[in-house]
């Protein structure tokens, strides 16, 4: 079956600090990869999307992913954390017209 | 990137009652649009997708009769939740999505369904 795991639940960083959050996904072929991040109370917005092409791929708010076929993963990077970006991340992937999987989500938390 | 509303953003209404909320895409045609429902701190949970002038397609487990979808225009779906009940209490996001498949799916900011 298809699915997507975001095997943090929780990650805090120090502000300033880099990020990774990691995503590995489970599909038969290579599928469209996005990574949303929601505020408390808030809908979903999108940081960047890989459909094909260059393996890495940049975003809004200074936010990257790079997607590896080898370890099937997509996983989402920050050089330098701001205390704005405590929120929850989802990872998610679909193939085609198929729905949206998404993850269960990371929570960040930024310590002053 | 495109802009998903939702109306309204919170609503409390008494058990029994029937709540409509609206989804539309503000500024490009939503050939598709889908229906999350988000339990606390929990990931989304599709409810059901609906193309334009059709039909929804619900999700395996959720009542069709009891949430209601309607997609009668390119920009505007609309999730009924009918006879409503406590444990319909819940964050409800929609998004939607262009006439291509590979068209991103852009969220509304949801809607904070109280069932007292």
């Amino acid at each position: 079956a298809q699915s997507v795991t975001q095997p943090d639940i929780h990650i805090t960083v120090s502000e300033g600090a880099s990020l990774e959050l990691r995503c590995n996904y489970s599909y038969g072929a290579t599928p469209y990869l996005f990574w949303y991040v929601q505020s408390p109370g808030q809908g979903l917005q999108l940081l960047l999307k890989y459909f094909s092409g260059d393996t890495l791929v940049q975003g809004i708010k200074g936010f990257e992913a790079e997607f590896k076929r080898s370890q099937s993963s997509f996983n989402l990077r920050k050089p330098s954390v701001h205390w704005s970006d405590a929120a929850e991340y989802f990872c998610a992937v679909t193939q085609g017209a198929q729905k949206l999987v998404f993850g269960q989500g990371t929570r960040l938390t930024i310590n002053p | 990137g495109a802009v998903v509303s939702q109306h309204p953003s919170r609503v409390i209404c008494k058990s029994g009652t029937s709540v409509k909320i609206e989804c539309r895409s503000l500024d490009f045609q939503a050939t598709t649009m889908f229906w999350y429902r988000q339990f606390p701190k929990q990931s989304l949970m599709l409810m059901a997708t609906s193309n334009e002038g059709s039909k929804a397609t619900y999700e395996q487990g959720v009542e069709k009769d009891k949430f209601l979808i309607n997609h009668a225009s390119l920009t505007l779906s609309t999730l009924t939740v009918t006879s409503a009940h406590p444990e319909d209490s819940s964050f409800y996001i929609c998004s939607a999505r262009g006439t291509s498949v590979t068209d991103t799916q852009y969220f509304g900011p949801g809607t904070r369904l109280t069932v007292l």
